[in-house]
């Protein structure tokens, strides 16, 4: 049972330039949730994507922005880099049940450096 | 107010010995779970223990356990008889209602000593 995969693992770009993330998730699950996580600190909720769409948002601008596949696998696309946007982005699946206790697993994030 | 309180940045502990990670959350929606992660540099968020707002036992898992206390709002993480490879970040987390939007809190780094 495959767990939650992203793509690429690495990647450094410049100030201005645009990165599209990837993630595919567990097996069975529907939904994807985004984090940015900055060095030293706790994953910061971005957005999820349920049913190919956004269903909520966190304090993150424009920029970042989202999409979901059919086949549930996400891409997180952020926008004129900034300085700021270096960290490590982590994706994690959950299966939309209402009253679910289902947990999110996470894959093992993307490491964006921006120079 | 933050969701998520963990006041520990860093804490050590003597190989075979337990410990306890605190953590308190703040959150006025009567249903809501909470959860503990553990992160090793490599990066990876690895899912350790659930503990729902209605469950009246305290969840254990393996060596980890967590002392919910409702009342005051704290969801503290228990692992016995520590090993090296405990040695990593751990996070606590809380979800509320029925959505999978988590608040995490600012993690506590861990270090077992031989």
């Amino acid at each position: 049972d495959a767990g939650v995969t992203q793509s690429p693992t690495h990647l450094i770009k410049t100030r201005g330039q645009q990165v599209t993330l990837r993630c595919s998730p567990k097996s069975g699950h529907d939904t994807v949730s985004w984090y940015q996580q900055a060095l030293g600190q706790g994953p910061q909720f971005i957005f999820q994507y349920y049913e190919e769409e956004e269903r909520q948002r966190g304090n993150f601008p424009d920029r970042f922005s989202g999409h979901q596949f059919p086949n549930y696998s996400s891409e997180l696309n952020v926008n004129a880099l900034l300085l700021g946007d270096s960290a490590l982005y982590l994706c994690a699946s959950s299966l939309a049940v209402a009253g679910s206790t289902e947990t999110q697993y996470f894959g093992p994030g993307t490491r964006l450096l921006v120079l | 107010a933050q969701k998520i309180t963990q006041t520990q940045p860093g804490m050590f502990v003597q190989e075979k010995e337990a410990v306890t990670l605190d953590c308190t959350y703040d959150t006025s929606d009567p249903s809501y779970g909470l959860f503990w992660y553990k992160q090793p540099s490599s990066g990876e968020m690895i899912f350790l223990i659930y503990q729902g707002s209605y469950d009246q036992q305290n969840a254990t898992e393996g060596r980890y356990s967590l002392n919910f206390q409702k009342a005051r709002k704290s969801a503290n993480l228990v692992i016995s008889a520590s090993q090296l490879g405990d040695s990593a970040m751990y996070f606590c987390a809380m979800r509320e209602g029925g959505f999978n939007k988590f608040y995490f809190g600012s993690g506590t780094k861990l270090n077992v000593k031989p």
